[in-house]
């Protein structure tokens, strides 16, 4: 049974770049959610995405965006990256039963902006 | 706004010890509160409690709610080598997202 995967492992841009992140649901899955992860820090909520819409968004700039297609796989934007956007970026899935459900995380893409 | 507290920040404790990680929460409508272990990148899914005073267990690791105080904490006995890592809780309050502590470090030494 296929986990959370998600791609890329690394990533490496500079200030003002943009770049897609990408994430495949675990199998039987259909919500995803990304959150960013700082050095230090708990994983903080993006948004959340549920058939092929944004159903929840967290306290990120709009240069901050999101895609899901109707395999429930997912894609998250950064544009006009800042340096303090350098971080791990997580995506779990989950199974639509309600507030509260299990979310499975990815190993995450770890992008470093310079 | 919903909060999620850990402590302590960080843990060192030789093999063999036993250790209790905390976590407290502010609630505006909660629904359950979720423990994960993150070695390297992905957190990995421990226990999900929703209900107060009843324990989880799951071989060396355990974990209990309450929901009267606003806690859990998180039980791990006989620690080996392999259990050093960042733990985090996190709390979902009524929506989608969860709401993470910024978690707790343990290190075991050999």
């Amino acid at each position: 049974d296929a986990g959370v995967t998600q791609s890329p492992t690394h990533l490496i841009k500079t200030r003002g770049q943009q770049v897609t992140l990408r994430c495949s649901p675990k199998s039987g899955h259909d919500t995803v959610s990304w959150y960013q992860q700082a050095l230090g820090q708990g994983p903080q909520f993006i948004f959340q995405y549920y058939e092929e819409e944004e159903r929840q968004r967290g306290n990120f700039p709009d240069r901050f965006s999101g895609h899901q297609f109707p395999n429930y796989s997912s894609e998250l934007n950064v544009n006009a990256l800042l340096l303090g956007d350098s971080a791990l970026y997580l995506c779990a899935s989950s199974l639509d039963l309600g507030p509260g459900e299990t979310q499975y995380f990815g190993p995450g893409t770890r992008l470093l902006v310079l | 706004e919903d909060k999620v507290v850990q402590s302590p920040l960080s843990l060192v404790v030789h093999e063999g010890d036993t250790v209790t990680l905390n976590c407290s929460y502010e609630v505006t409508n909660f629904r359950s509160l979720l423990w994960y272990k993150q070695e390297k990148k992905a957190p990995t899914f421990l226990f999900m409690l929703t209900s107060s005073g009843i324990e989880k267990k799951s071989g060396r690791l355990s974990s209990i709610l309450d929901k009267k105080e606003l806690f859990s904490i998180l039980n791990i006995t006989a620690t080996q080598t392999g259990d050093s890592a960042i733990y985090l809780c996190a709390g979902s309050f009524g929506n989608e997202k969860l709401t993470f502590g910024t978690g707790t470090r343990l290190t075991i030494i050999p």
